[in-house]
């Protein structure tokens, strides 16, 4: 059974940072691209960065590049999103999600419950 | 910076056609997603590639794309069906997701 399991969200002041954490299971990790994709109280999906399977090509939502960095670890079957400078609007429900292709661009299947991020003073 | 509008809501009475429309620049030059996420949990891929369905969604869940709106349509919609419904794309490196609809069925 394919599982994603996010960690790592909690509650961080205005300008500090955390490291959220995606572990994979259930499927050839470094065969698929992964996501992250967020989700603040009561919205809609906002999605926040890409990276390929090999870890060549990373993307980046405008709101959060040069602040966040995605990366992953093949050996340990393992994603992860380092957020710096955190602010307040990005307070959300952070959820990995697979995708289907190695180099990415395919469609989000499937999708972890989620880790919260509170960004407050 | 591309743009995928949803209506915020649509309701339908249960055993009708849903249709939830989403609407974007030369969508249909684009493949389509469609998520289903009920309150508390995490989204659910029912639609990719504009029309085909993943295994273990029921075959009432249908979807289309062309010119500029993807469609999804959900037909003998049943209760269990309500929950928002997103639909996503990409556009060069970069994915978009539709603001969201919240599908009543009353």
């Amino acid at each position: 059974e394919v599982q994603l399991l996010e960690s790592g969200g909690g509650f961080v002041q205005p300008g500090g940072s955390l490291r959220l954490s995606c572990a994979a299971s259930g499927f050839t990790f470094n065969s698929h691209a992964m996501n992250w994709v967020r989700q603040a109280p009561g919205k809609g999906l906002e999605w926040v960065s890409s990276i390929s399977g090999s870890s060549g090509s990373t993307s980046y939502a405008d709101s959060v590049r040069g602040r966040f960095t995605i990366s992953r670890d093949n050996s340990k079957n393992t994603l992860y999103l380092q957020m710096n400078n955190l602010r307040a609007e990005d307070t959300a429900l952070y959820y990995c999600a697979r995708d289907n292709f190695p180099m990415g661009k395919g469609w989000f299947d499937p999708w972890g419950q989620g880790t919260l991020v509170t960004v407050s003073s | 910076s591309y743009e995928l509008t949803q209506p915020p809501s649509v309701s339908v009475s249960p055993g009708q056609t849903a249709t939830i429309t989403c609407s974007g620049d030369r969508l249909g030059d684009k493949y389509a997603s469609w998520f289903q996420q009920k309150p508390g949990q995490s989204p659910v891929l029912v639609i990719y590639q504009d029309a085909k369905r993943p295994s273990g969604i029921p075959e009432r869940f249908s979807g289309s794309n062309s010119g500029n709106t993807a469609t999804l349509t959900i037909s003998g919609t049943q209760a269990m069906d309500e929950a928002d419904y997103y639909c996503q794309a990409w556009d060069s490196s970069t994915a978009v997701f539709g603001g969201g609809t919240k599908l009543t069925v009353l």
